[in-house]
């Protein structure tokens, strides 16, 4: 079957770095995605990863590895705002999402 | 309009009765889904269209249908709800298989 593993919840400490893991077995691989989520509101675009290696996009950078199905998104300098459910979603061989159940991550001054 | 908007915001409703949930993109995305959002299963794929005039079925299906008449609107119906699809309704759209997807602000369901 379809799986895709990530913590259910973190805590960390403003202005420090945090990282969130998510490992994946999946029918196929068409890229692996980060998706941030605040509490009552809709998930928002984060990262995509198609190939292994890291790719940084401001205080936020994701990992892939292909061959040991696992990504981390890379938090660093984290604000309060960063208080969220982070999703790792992978794109199977149809092209669908396959979504993990998300971590909640809660920043504490 | 501009992304995804979805209607009503929120509902209850009481079980037995029919519902259709709206959905409607202004960008021109081929493909279009129907997402689930409860709490500690994460999001699960309800149905979906990659273009106007098809649909196909996702991870959990039943009790819902969907049409893609054109390639805006993707309204999903519960034809005689239960206390189960009680939960968060989120539509999507993505113009290709890696661009990722963009969400509408969903649709709390209550149903009693």
């Amino acid at each position: 079957g379809q799986n895709i593993d990530q913590p259910t919840e973190m805590t960390a400490t403003e202005g420090a770095i945090v990282q969130i893991n998510c490992t994946y077995q999946t029918s196929g691989f068409n890229g692996l995605f980060w998706y941030q989520q605040h509490a009552g509101e809709a998930p928002t675009f984060l990262s995509y990863n198609v190939l292994d290696g890291l790719e940084e996009k401001g205080r936020f950078s994701s990992f892939l590895s292909r061959s040991k199905g696992y990504s981390y998104l890379l938090l660093k300098e984290l604000q309060m705002k960063d208080s969220a459910s982070y999703l790792c979603a992978v794109m199977d061989s149809n092209y669908q999402l396959i979504w993990g159940a998300g971590t909640k991550l809660i920043i504490k001054p | 309009i501009a992304g995804i908007t979805q209607a009503p915001t929120s509902q209850i409703l009481a079980a037995g009765r029919r519902m259709t949930l709206r959905c409607t993109q202004d960008m021109r995305h081929n493909a279009m889904y129907w997402y689930r959002q409860d709490l500690g299963l994460g999001l699960r794929l309800i149905h979906y269209s990659n273009t106007a005039g098809t649909t196909g079925k996702g991870e959990v299906p039943d009790g819902y249908s969907v049409s893609r008449a054109n390639t805006d609107d993707f309204p999903l119906t519960l034809a005689s709800a239960v206390p189960s699809q009680t939960s968060v309704y989120f539509c999507a759209s993505s113009d290709s298989g890696t661009s990722g997807y963009t969400f509408g602000s969903g649709t709390r369901l209550t149903v009693v």
